[in-house]
């Protein structure tokens, strides 16, 4: 059975500083994805980034960078200079397909509350 | 704006009756799924549905039941049958991006049953 795994439940951070989410994750599919999603007090969740297990290239998106090591079946998250707009619950997820359709269904973390301190 | 609906945002009920809780997408999408959330925990798969007039069980369907009669609509009724139905739903679309089916998530409903 698939598994992700946040170690981290909740995490205060005091404005510009930088930041690391973890997450580690089990499968035994060859080909799988990543994601990780923010969800803020609204409580609607917002695609973040997306990963291909073939792809371990680290990605960066403004202050945002992603670092992908299949080795440690990890997929962790770092926000660089953290700005209160931040403060979030953020969930890391892999993806499993369930059909011949290929629908897949995503398999949740437990979510880090991450709180930035102005 | 295309995007995915959910109403109400919070809903309250007396335990022992059944309501449903309403999901429109007009993203054009294929697939729609139902998530349950609780307090400190990741989301959990109630049900999805790849086609009309198809659904399958996910994780934790038992107390729930949906139907898919339009594209566009897939609501999802908390049954009396439900033992702790208090928790935040989220409906969820999706469509095939390079290979991957990326999942679109709407609001939200809050649902208190007391």
């Amino acid at each position: 059975a698939q598994k992700v795994t946040q170690a981290q439940t909740e995490i205060s951070v005091v404005e510009k500083e930088d930041v690391t989410l973890d997450c580690v994750y089990e499968t035994r599919d060859t080909t799988y994805y990543l994601f990780w999603y923010k969800q803020p007090p609204s409580g609607e969740l917002v695609f973040l980034i997306r990963r291909n297990s073939f792809d371990e290239q680290n990605e960066i998106s403004g202050r945002y960078s992603w670092n992908f090591q299949k080795s440690t079946s990890s997929f962790n998250f770092t926000i660089t200079a953290s700005q209160v707009v931040d403060s979030a619950v953020y969930f890391c997820a892999l993806s499993e397909a369930i059909s011949n359709f290929g629908n897949e269904k995503l398999t949740f973390g437990t979510g880090t509350r991450l709180t930035i301190i102005p | 704006d295309g995007g995915i609906t959910q109403s109400p945002k919070y809903l309250f009920r007396k335990e022992g009756q059944n309501v449903t809780l309403s999901c429109e997408q007009n993203l054009n999408h294929d697939a729609m799924y139902w998530y349950r959330q609780d307090p400190g925990q990741g989301l959990r798969l109630i049900y999805y549905s790849q086609i009309v007039n198809d659904f399958q069980k996910g994780d934790i369907a038992e107390g729930y039941s949906v139907s898919r009669e339009k594209k566009e609509s897939f609501p999802l009724t908390v049954t009396s049958a439900q033992k702790n139905p208090t928790a935040f739903y989220l409906c969820a679309s999706s469509i095939e991006d390079r290979g991957a089916y990326e999942q679109y998530f709407g609001p939200g409903t809050r649902l208190t049953v007391t």
